[in-house]
């Protein structure tokens, strides 16, 4: 157990909809990191938010955006969802520059 | 960040070692080797890094050769569930983002 937790595990929708994933990070990680891993493209690097504010930014679509909170849990929100976005989106946090732990991800199906 | 090459599969007896290579020929001096895994469609999860040190923890060792061209990778007694695919990264220490590839999935079998 990574000490990172995502929700939901699964979720299913359809084509145009939008959805929003949560992560909480480690206790005491300031960094949060979200990553897409698809068939076809493997893991990707989205974005990264630092203790609220956005950090990096990766091949991250516009439709999609995240965002941290006070209490340094995250979402990242995905909308006018398309077929290809079907994927698992996963979050890792890290104290900034060190090694980032993963959460179990959020398998998203897009119908 | 440099580019990491490895080969897309392995197989390792259990209870052998299982030895997993890395090439990094375009690291530079700031640049860490990571290396993770990821067991079916579960989160990455991280074993181990090093800057120019062999290093070793309690799941793995790792070598890094003089010149930090290439690592590799040590699980000294496989299990069946060492299956997985394995990803060397190499990351400088002030960039945050992990750069995956393609990884080596490596198979135990009994």
């Amino acid at each position: 157990d990574s000490g990172v937790t995502q929700t939901p595990k699964h979720l299913i929708t359809a084509t145009g909809q939008r959805v929003t994933l949560r992560c909480s990070p480690r206790s005491g990680d300031l960094s949060v990191y979200w990553y897409q891993q698809s068939l076809d493209q493997g893991l990707q690097f989205l974005i990264q938010y630092y203790n609220g504010e956005e950090r990096a930014k990766g091949n991250i679509l516009e439709r999609f955006s995240a965002q941290q909170f006070p209490d340094l849990h995250s979402e990242l929100n995905l909308s006018s969802l398309e077929l290809g976005d079907s994927a698992l989106y996963f979050c890792a946090s890290s104290v900034v520059g060190d090694t980032q732990y993963f959460g179990p991800g959020t398998r998203l199906t897009v119908l | 960040d440099a580019k990491t090459t490895q080969p897309p599969s392995m197989d390792c007896a259990e209870g052998r070692a299982a030895n997993l290579p890395c090439n990094h020929s375009t690291i530079s001096g700031n640049e860490y080797v990571y290396w993770y895994r990821q067991i079916h469609s579960q989160g990455p999860q991280y074993i181990i890094h090093g800057l120019k040190n062999n290093e070793t923890n309690e799941m793995a060792s790792l070598i890094i050769t003089e010149d930090r061209k290439s690592s590799t990778l040590i699980l000294p007694h496989a299990t069946l569930r060492d299956t997985a695919v394995y990803y060397c990264i190499v990351r400088a220490y002030n960039t945050d983002k992990l750069i995956f590839g393609t990884g080596t999935r490596l198979q135990v079998f009994p």
